[in-house]
């Protein structure tokens, strides 16, 4: 296992263009997470899996956003409608967690870096 | 709320020089604490971890929940220690993590 991976690497979009990315965790993470961060600023927290259930969303999480995680594995993020705000590096991680007892260490992955032009 | 407050932006210090990085959090449970790092062209990775008590790379944070401080300390900087650094709180009753803005840190050979 090479750790979380994420595809694409590099997204650039036209504004109003649908956007997936994709995030693959540890095998054996029970949670994931899908982060956002911009320049100069730290990852602000989106949303979080435990397996397929998603139990919490960030007020950062507009209607234009869904996450999905069908069968506790892999995970999507979908942007509909980008608008250039949504410009960001999209980071996914995961970890192995009971629930309420804090999040333990996170596993990040490389990102996915959105552009919209 | 969770709130993490990492007030200077950039740190440049001279190799062999300490380094202090200040972090302040705001949380109502029984918090815990985390410094993330990301070095040039790699992902972000944990450094440490308050109730793991221990050194990473010459690294050493204590919690003080008196001042509500997280202070990441290293009496000799490194070059190799050049990054970003990202005080990071959570805690129990709580499934997210809530991140600093991040200090990037410079070692002058």
């Amino acid at each position: 296992d090479t750790g979380v991976s994420q595809d694409p690497r590099h997204k650039i979009t036209k504004r109003g263009q649908n956007v997936t990315f994709r995030c693959d965790p540890i095998s054996e993470h029970n949670r994931l997470y899908w982060y956002r961060q911009t320049l100069g600023q730290g990852p602000e927290f989106l949303t979080y899996f435990q397996n397929e259930a998603q139990l919490e969303k960030s007020r950062l999480l507009s209607d234009r956003f869904s996450a999905e995680r069908p069968k506790g594995s892999f995970s999507t993020l979908e942007i509909q409608r980008t608008e250039q705000g949504d410009s960001a590096m999209y980071l996914c991680a995961s970890s192995q967690r009971k629930r309420d007892i804090g999040t333990g260490e996170l596993f990040f992955g490389e990102g996915s870096r959105l552009t919209v032009l | 709320a969770q709130r993490v407050t990492q007030p200077e932006k950039l740190l440049s210090v001279f190799k062999g020089a300490p380094v202090e990085l200040k972090c302040n959090y705001s949380y109502s449970g029984s918090p815990e604490l985390f410094w993330y790092v990301q070095y040039s062209r790699q992902r972000l990775q944990l450094l440490l971890r308050h109730i793991s008590r221990e050194s990473i790379k010459g690294f050493t944070a204590d919690l003080n929940k008196g001042e509500t401080s997280f202070h990441l300390k290293k009496p000799f900087a490194q070059e190799e220690d050049s990054a970003m650094y990202y005080c990071a709180l959570s805690g129990y009753g709580n499934n997210r993590l809530a991140f600093g803005k991040g200090n990037q840190v410079v070692v002058i050979p």
